[in-house]
């Protein structure tokens, strides 16, 4: 089964700054990767979809890149609403596995 | 407006079975591979299967966790995808949520709590 190394676990930023998350695939998984945004007691949304497609309606400092077994997702400019954790996700081998979420938390 | 909600969660004893539904409106279901993830207490989202669309052949998925106890199904007539939870064990314990195998579409979710 394909692992999902997601890094860092916590992240602690101020508005106005640029974040970035890691997630490694354990083997190739192309570009079959997506992003999501989960906030308290809600469910996670699509935010980026095939490694770097931004899904409707998502605001563009929402970003991803990569491919193989090393994605990027990157949000710049945080705004207040965007404190929040994010996971990564494989769907190569329809096991769609998660990464560890990344709690992203004001500084 | 599309849309799914989920039903049938509630507190159960450990080796006890509970079904839960889901019921999807505003986008054509039958087209769509559709999958159920949980999320237990503080920690992170993980997939417990899918199902592929009757175009698709239907075939079904299932994690290794719940792979022998769990089932998931379909009915396409209903717009529903089911998940038929057997020997319900404590870890069970978490937030279902349905959603779409392309992960756009997800339901509000339905707590399952496995307690004595």
């Amino acid at each position: 089964d394909i692992q999902m190394t997601q890094s860092p676990s916590s992240l602690y930023a101020s508005v106005g700054d640029r974040v970035t998350i890691s997630c490694q695939a354990s083997q190739d998984i192309k570009n079959y990767l997506n992003w999501y945004q989960q906030k308290p007691g809600k469910a996670p949304k699509l935010l980026i979809y095939h490694a770097s497609n931004l899904e409707t309606g998502v605001p563009s400092r929402f970003g991803g890149s990569g491919s193989g077994t090393d994605f990027t997702f990157t949000i710049n400019s945080l705004q207040p609403e965007d404190f929040a954790t994010y996971y990564c996700q494989e769907y190569g081998d329809l096991l769609y596995t998660f990464g560890q979420g990344t709690k992203l938390e004001i500084k | 407006e599309e849309q799914l909600v989920e039903s049938g969660g509630g507190l159960v004893q450990p080796g006890r079975s509970l079904r839960l539904s889901c019921r999807a409106s505003g986008f054509t279901f039958g087209d769509y591979a559709m999958s159920w993830f949980r999320q237990a207490p503080g920690k992170g989202l993980e997939w417990v299967a899918f199902i592929r669309s009757k175009t698709h052949g239907g075939t079904t998925g299932h994690a290794a966790s719940v792979k022998g106890r769990f089932t998931i199904s379909r009915d396409d007539s209903n717009s529903t995808v089911y998940l038929q939870m057997n020997s319900l064990k404590i870890d069970d314990t978490a937030v279902y949520y349905c959603a779409d195998s392309s992960g756009y579409y997800w339901g509000q979710g339905t707590r399952v709590t496995v307690s004595s």
